[in-house]
């Protein structure tokens, strides 16, 4: 079946500092990726997503690219914002399953000023 | 756009008592699902329906949960009888799926407390 797997968290960074939240795959079609970003009191959002390989998705600074022969999609921030304290959930939703998206764990983001 | 409204956002009730989430989904969204969160598991669908009907409610834990979409504008999510182990975020998210990459829209959550 179809599943991701997600670096686990806390990451804690300083404000400017660099970001990669890694996301790997496996799906029984060729999938869609998303990122969704939480914040605290909130429901899940879309940050990005990219739809075939070598695409590019990104948003407010993120960044993630579709690698098909490594199966991953990684994201991506060249400077991280306290205010990008969240949790990152890195998702699939496959032609070739039940187009119900399967979601990673998600990855917690302290950014200190 | 409203986007997808959950109540109430917090509930606390006793053990043995009847819960009752309400959704309203993006209006012209076609799919809504339940999800439930906790740090134990993380984010678990519960059940999703199309077009009003439940299409898979394999991830409902038992017989004490149960959904219903009476219409394409709203959905409850029952827990009778609650126990203290039904503490969690519960989600609703509706999408168009009018193709497999459509994003789920998610409400900002119930947060149940069972004592």
């Amino acid at each position: 079946g179809d599943s991701v797997t997600q670096m686990e968290g806390p990451v804690t960074l300083s404000e400017e500092a660099f970001l990669t939240i890694n996301c790997t795959y496996t799906a029984t079609g060729y999938p869609s990726l998303f990122w969704y970003v939480q914040y605290p009191g909130e429901g899940l959002q879309l940050l990005l997503k990219a739809t075939k390989a070598d695409d590019k998705g990104s948003n407010k600074g993120f960044e993630a690219t579709y690698r098909k022969e490594t199966t991953s999609f990684h994201l991506e921030k060249g400077s991280v914002q306290v205010s990008d304290s969240a949790v990152y959930f890195c998702a699939l939703s496959d032609a070739g399953g039940s187009y119900i998206p399967t979601f990673g764990r998600g990855t917690s983001l302290i950014v200190h000023p | 756009d409203a986007g997808v409204i959950q109540s109430p956002r917090h509930e606390v009730t006793e053990m043995g008592q009847e819960v009752t989430l309400r959704c309203k989904p993006i209006s012209g969204h076609d799919y809504l699902f339940w999800y439930r969160q906790t740090m134990m598991r993380g984010l678990e669908l519960l059940i999703y329906f199309n077009n009003n009907v439940p299409i898979d409610d394999s991830g409902m834990p038992e017989d004490r949960f149960s959904a219903k979409m009476p219409n394409a504008s709203f959905s409850t999510l029952k827990i009778q009888p609650s126990e203290p182990r039904d503490s969690a975020v519960y989600f609703c998210a509706s999408s168009l799926r009018s193709s497999y990459n459509s994003p789920l829209h998610f409400g900002n959550g119930t947060r149940l407390t069972v004592t």
